[in-house]
């Protein structure tokens, strides 16, 4: 069973700001990994797919990186609408298809 | 643009029944795989269930094998979860998701609003 461990568990900081979140793969699988942004009361939205891909209409400031088991978000320049929390999901060689989600990490105003 | 409205969320005993229903539109749901995901009060997100874009390939968590059952109408362009013998630890807003286009479904590109089910006694 694949684990994804995000840290860290929350990040304190303020408006133009860097923030670096990070995820961790208890075992290397695939480059399949997808980071979502979640507002209290709302539904998930995808931002980054397949490690570094932008999703539509995701600005530029949000970007992804990594490979095997160590994945990074990165928000270039905190807005303040970027204060929620993020999940990372992976998805397991197939079959069968399995998809595992981080236990997430809130960005907070400092 | 893409919409997915989930209904048929409620309370319901320990033991019970419910239908949770998905209505798609702003795109061919016949070309897309479907999921369903689950997020407990307070807490993270959980992948219950995947079907292919025909039906023809499904997928559940270990926690609702056996118990929930994914399903899907192409024609009325909806997606259906039956969960039966319901336990405490099934409440959880439910979030109907689109998954990525094309045969490697690898995300979940789209969701719903969610419907929540309380199972409580």
């Amino acid at each position: 069973e694949i684990v994804l461990t995000q840290s860290p568990a929350t990040l304190s900081l303020s408006p133009g700001e860097r923030a670096t979140l990070s995820c961790r793969v208890s075992q290397s699988v695939s480059s399949y990994l997808a980071w979502y942004q979640q507002k209290p009361g709302q539904a998930p939205r995808l931002l980054i797919y397949d490690t570094s891909n932008r999703a539509t209409g995701i600005p530029a400031r949000f970007s992804g990186s990594g490979s095997g088991t160590d994945f990074t978000l990165t928000i270039s320049s905190l807005e303040p609408e970027d204060f929620a929390v993020y999940y990372c999901q992976q998805r397991t060689n197939w079959p069968p298809v399995r998809f595992t989600f981080g236990p997430g990490t809130k960005v907070d105003l400092k | 643009q893409v919409q997915l409205v989930e209904s048929g969320g409620g309370l319901v005993k320990p033991g019970g029944s419910l239908r949770l229903s998905c209505a798609a539109s702003g795109f061919t749901f016949s070309d897309y795989y479907m999921s369903w995901i689950r997020q407990a009060p307070g807490k993270g997100l959980e992948w219950v269930s995947y079907i292919s874009s025909s039906g023809s390939t499904i997928y559940y968590s270990d926690s609702v094998k056996g118990r929930f059952t994914i399903s899907r109408d192409n024609a009325k362009n909806s997606l259906y979860l039956q969960m039966n013998r319901l336990r405490a630890e099934d409440t959880a807003v439910y979030y109907c998701a689109r998954i990525n286009y094309g045969g490697n479904p690898t995300h979940f590109d789209y969701w719903g609003q969610g419907t929540l089910v309380t199972v409580s006694s």
